[in-house]
Parts: C-alpha cells; structure tokens; sequence
C-alpha cells in the first residue's frame, strides 16, 4: 500500500522569504514522488518529479525537492517566495511497480505569501 | 490547445439525475485517468484505462459511477442516480505511459442540488 502524509495544511510565508512545505510518504516498493501546484478552479500542474535518479530534484518555477529514502520524506523547497507562488500544493507518490501509476495524493498545503 | 480538455466545467444536477462528464486527453496519451476531489481535499482516484482497457476501477465508489473509453481516446464518466455526497470536481489526467507524470484538465465541478 501507498500513502502520502502533508505534514502542514497551511503554510504562510512573507515574499522573499524560504518556502517549505513537508511531506512524509509509505511505499512497498520504490516509489515515484511528484509534487503538482493547483491555482483555484484549475487542474493541477506538475512542478517537479523524482524517479529513483538524483536525489535532489530541481523543477519549475525555482522549486526543489530532495528525497531522502531513510526518513521516507521529500519535502519541497524554495529558496525565496513570489506573490504568484500562493496556490494549493500537492505531494503525490505513485508505486509504478505494484500499482501501474495509479497516484495517491496528500490533502494538500495551502501556500500564503504575505506581501 | 494540446492539454487535456474537460467539459462541462461547471454541471448543476438535481438529485436522482443522470451526468455524463467528458475527458478529451492530450493527443497519442496511451494512459487516462479519473479522479474526484472533494471541497479542501486532495485528488483521489476513480479509475484508469490503458487505451480502450479499463485496468483498474477500484476507486469508483458504487455501482452508479461508470467510465469508459471505446475509441481509446475520449473518455466519459457517467453518473447515475446521482447524489448529494457525488458533488466534487472530477479531474481527467492522461499520461504518454502510465510510468510518466500525468497531465491534467481543469475539471469538471459538480454540484447536486
């Protein structure tokens, strides 16, 4: 079984400062990790994926993701937040082996950037 | 455009009504997928095809919700009888394989009223 755990609801940060949103994740076997953005009343976009090559991904918009396999963790980060980076975000895991790409995602984290 | 179109965006229904929602994947995607995300809470899944095969339907939460893709491109997931618990958007995502990351639609929100 797969399971994704967002470690934060809610996250508020002030524009220009470091962004961080957790995410724990449970996989039987080796996992796929992807992190998607969703702005209101739209689909979700994919920010950045980890597929068993580097362990620090980087992706788009200036967001990176390390998967760290001994904490079963891939937590997304950004170095300084923008006003347009305020959205709902998603980690997903997706066991290509046991489960043919079928995707569990987390609740999600409601990103707020204070002017 | 070349993403994954759904329509309608936005279906008002009453209670005990049929709905047919449609999933136009990104031309050549092999894998689609449905998945119904409630108010403030992540996608979860419904179902997936492979082409015109539906490999796997064990998020579909009764007998009353029913997908299929005949031509191996469309897709449509109809329900019947709805209900009020059925009001969510329902999100279509096709993907080249089902190893690759899955692009999605907008949606389609439904409120049964």
């Amino acid at each position: 079984a797969q399971s994704v755990t967002q470690l934060d609801s809610h996250v508020s940060v002030s524009e220009g400062t470091p962004v961080l949103l957790r995410c724990n994740y449970s996989s039987s076997y080796s996992p796929s990790l992807f992190w998607y953005v969703q702005h209101p009343n739209k689909g979700l976009q994919l920010l950045l994926k980890y597929t068993s090559a580097a362990t620090l991904v980087k992706g788009i918009n200036g967001f990176e993701a390390e998967f760290k396999k001994s904490e079963t963790s891939f937590h997304l980060t950004k170095p300084s937040a923008h006003m347009s980076d305020a959205a709902e975000y998603f980690c997903v895991v997706s066991d290509m082996v046991a489960n043919a790409g079928k995707s569990t995602f987390g609740d999600g984290t409601t990103l707020t950037v204070k002017p | 455009g070349a993403g994954v179109s759904q329509s309608p965006r936005y279906k008002v229904a009453k209670r005990g009504q049929d709905v047919a929602l449609r999933c136009d994947p990104i031309s050549g995607h092999v894998s689609l997928f449905w998945y119904q995300q409630a108010l403030g809470q992540g996608p979860e899944f419904l179902t997936y095809f492979q082409n015109e095969a539906q490999l796997d339907k064990s998020g579909l939460p009764s007998d009353r919700f029913f997908a299929e893709r005949p031509e191996g491109s469309v897709s449509t997931l109809k329900i019947q009888r709805t209900q009020q618990e059925d009001s969510a958007v329902y999100l279509c995502a096709s993907s080249p394989s089902s190893h690759q990351p899955q692009h999605f639609g907008d949606g389609t929100r439904l409120s049964i009223l």
